[in-house]
């Protein structure tokens, strides 16, 4: 079955640099999300996106910013990077609950692990 | 502000041994909860998952139960193995009234280690 698929796996940025994630959620999924998860911390909620619109926002840094496509691919843009910005990053994919069918599990991608040197 | 906190922090035990990990919530207002595990570095692997509606969910050799009125989940492991050596998170989904997102508050973990 085809899963969260997060590129790139690993990336290694300078201070100031931009850097830009992305993820292609499950297919049929409409609620995409990310996650920052610090060295030793558990993962904290940036913002999530239900049919291309932002519909919730965490903890994400003004610096950061998120949109979700067309296809549903979601990329992740960060500027002016910092040192506290090294981190692994996930994306997750669910639908939307309200549905009969649908228990609300969020599906993680494998992340991706961000190093400022 | 929903919190979540995880008991004990880490924890150690030979192999063979059946173990109980705590997860406590202090908003009762929950869709559902569910379990991961987290290997060193590695992403998230979803174990379980218990609806507000039920009381335990169980797959192979784990059990999870989810007590909502007291804002409390077990995660049951039988027969430890070396290979169950990793982090465990729990995670709830907050009841959004109006809104559209299961978003994720998770736990701090419990850190497992089990000596062969």
């Amino acid at each position: 079955a085809a899963g969260v698929i997060q590129s790139p796996r690993h990336l290694i940025k300078e201070k100031r640099e931009t850097a830009t994630l992305k993820c292609y959620p499950i297919p049929r999924h409409d609620t995409v999300y990310w996650y920052q998860q610090g060295p030793g911390q558990d993962p904290q909620f940036l913002i999530s996106f239900y049919e291309k619109m932002q519909s919730d926002k965490g903890s994400i840094p003004d610096r950061f910013s998120a949109q979700q496509f067309s296809d549903y691919h979601s990329e992740l843009n960060m500027s002016s990077l910092e040192l506290g910005d090294s981190a692994l990053y996930f994306c997750a994919s669910s639908l939307v609950k309200g549905t009969a069918e649908n228990t609300g599990e969020l599906f993680f991608g494998e992340g991706s692990r961000l190093t400022v040197l | 502000k929903q919190e979540v906190t995880q008991i004990p922090a880490a924890l150690s035990v030979p192999e063979g041994e059946n173990l109980v990990l705590n997860c406590s919530f202090t908003d009762s207002a929950i869709y559902n909860l569910q379990w991961f595990r987290q290997d060193p570095g590695k992403g998230l692997t979803s174990l379980l998952l218990i609806q507000s509606s039920q009381r335990e969910q169980t797959s192979g050799r784990l059990n999870a139960s989810l007590d909502k009125s007291s804002g409390r989940s077990t995660l049951y492991i039988a027969a430890s193995q070396p290979g169950d050596s990793a982090t465990y998170l729990c995670a709830v989904s907050q009841v959004e009234y109006g809104g559209a997102t299961n978003k994720l508050i998770f736990g701090t973990g419990t850190l497992l280690a089990v000596q062969p």
